[in-house]
């Protein structure tokens, strides 16, 4: 299996504090994703990246940024937290064309 | 852009009895097709996966799942279901490739001992 870490696991943090959450794969695969997940509406696309600088917005980026200046390390800041972006954010990768996406344990994110 | 409908919510079946999740997709093209499970405070762990070929799939922890064009729908099929199942399922639908993902909002299964 692809070995994928998301840290930290579990953080709160204040409003209109910078948060940074790190995903880490331990293979060279391409396509990395975060996504973020909240009841009612199931998994949506907050950025993803096609390789190393390369990034795109998803369907929800506002208030998110990203960056990948290693292959392994995918990195998901929030520049100034707000309490609508307490959530459960996923990382996830592609393994292979066809073979859909590899997801970490998620992080639990509270902003108080 | 494509779209993904999970209708029910929540679902309850007993333990022993057959399980078919609903799964409705909007794509103008081919899609690509997946169902997730995800266990409380767990990652998404994928049950199968549809591309092209036998409409009927199989995947892991004796799941099943019907790609059926005419109906836009990849329901999701188990004829026994057990205890473990107790968990929530996603639906998705990927652009060409598989590039990107689109969920569904899920549904949670509930099962009845």
């Amino acid at each position: 299996d692809a070995g994928i870490t998301q840290s930290p696991r579990h953080k709160v943090t204040e409003t209109g504090t910078p948060v940074t959450l790190r995903c880490h794969q331990t293979e060279n695969h391409r396509y990395m994703y975060w996504y973020r997940q909240d009841p009612g509406h199931g998994l949506r696309l907050i950025h993803y990246s096609y390789g190393v600088k390369d990034t795109d917005k998803g369907e929800v980026s506002d208030g998110y940024s990203v960056s990948r200046s290693k292959t392994e390390d995918f990195l998901l800041t929030l520049e100034s937290a707000t309490s609508s972006q307490t959530s459960v954010y996923f990382c996830a990768i592609r393994v292979g064309n066809n073979d859909g996406y590899t997801f970490g344990s998620g992080t639990r994110l509270t902003v108080v | 852009a494509q779209s993904v409908t999970q209708p029910d919510i929540h679902i309850t079946v007993s333990e022993g009895a057959s399980l078919e999740l609903r799964c409705n997709y909007s794509y103008g093209a081919t899609p690509y097709l997946f169902w997730y499970v995800q266990s409380p405070g767990q990652g998404l762990q994928l049950l199968l996966k549809y591309f092209s070929g036998d409409t009927l799939v199989q995947g892991i922890k004796g799941f099943e799942a019907e790609f059926k064009r005419s109906q836009s729908s990849f329901n999701l099929r188990k004829p026994s279901v057990h205890w473990s199942d107790a968990a929530e399922y996603f639906c998705a639908v990927g652009t060409g490739g598989g590039n990107k993902l689109t969920f569904g909002t899920g549904t949670q299964l509930k099962v009845e001992l």
